[in-house]
């Protein structure tokens, strides 16, 4: 597609319920990003996947957030048992090379709402 | 490790005058790359500018520009002539060198929120 595209864009889940949100990144881009951003705070980086490498997982706030990438493409972040904490907006990001002067491109977001 | 700090939580302009936002950083690489993103009441984030750690000149795009001291680690944004559709969140984001293991995860500022007056 044109540019990083995300799913769903809204979704409400009950608090204990899993959800699942989706990235499909800009083709051929080999870097993809999670991000978590609160309601008027700033991008709390969660995940990081370059190429084949192992993905930087050092931001996933607990063991209820994982995220996966299949094929160098589709991303999907998976987060168990969800807490009312974890209503946010989810904004994935992917680029080019993952080399230090190519910009990210990002998608429009999932807002998550945990009631 | 990386490190952004943005210490303007929010900043007023008036309209047609020009607004600096600060932003420093912190690394040990030689090689990195700046970037400020716009992100409007809409959600977006919207690429503005980027500078890399080896320009010698200062980047700019059209009423963007970044005033680059790499002595004092600071990438501060200009926006000339202020349009009222510059209200938005700022944010300051660096990348390192990719041969460094997670060297070149983007990394972003607090933010700061402009507000064009009329």
């Amino acid at each position: 597609g044109a540019g990083v595209s995300q799913s769903p864009s809204n979704k409400v889940t009950e608090k204990g319920k899993d959800v699942e949100l989706r990235c499909d990144p800009i083709s051929g881009h080999t870097a993809l990003y999670w991000y978590r951003q609160s309601l008027g705070q700033g991008l709390e980086f969660l995940i990081y996947f370059q190429g084949n490498s192992a993905p930087d997982k050092s931001g996933l706030p607990s063991d209820r957030f994982s995220a996966e990438r299949t094929g160098g493409s589709v991303s999907t972040l998976t987060i168990q048992r969800t807490q009312q904490e974890d209503s946010a907006v989810y904004l994935c990001a992917s680029s080019n090379h993952g080399a230090s002067n190519t910009e990210a491109f990002f998608g429009q977001g999932t807002r998550l709402t945990v009631v | 490790a990386q490190k952004i700090t943005q210490t303007q939580p929010g900043m007023f302009v008036q309209e047609k005058e020009a607004v600096t936002l600060d932003c420093t950083y912190d690394t040990s690489d030689p090689s990195y790359g700046l970037f400020w993103y716009k992100q409007p009441s809409s959600g977006e984030m919207i690429f503005l500018i980027y500078q890399g750690s080896y320009d010698q000149q200062n980047a700019t795009e059209g009423r963007y520009s970044l005033n680059f001291q790499k002595a004092r680690k600071s990438a501060n944004l200009v926006i000339s002539a202020s349009q009222l559709g510059d209200s938005a969140m700022y944010f300051c984001a660096m990348r390192g060198p990719p041969w460094r293991e997670y060297g070149n995860k983007l990394v972003f500022g607090a933010g700061t929120i402009l507000r064009v007056k009329s």
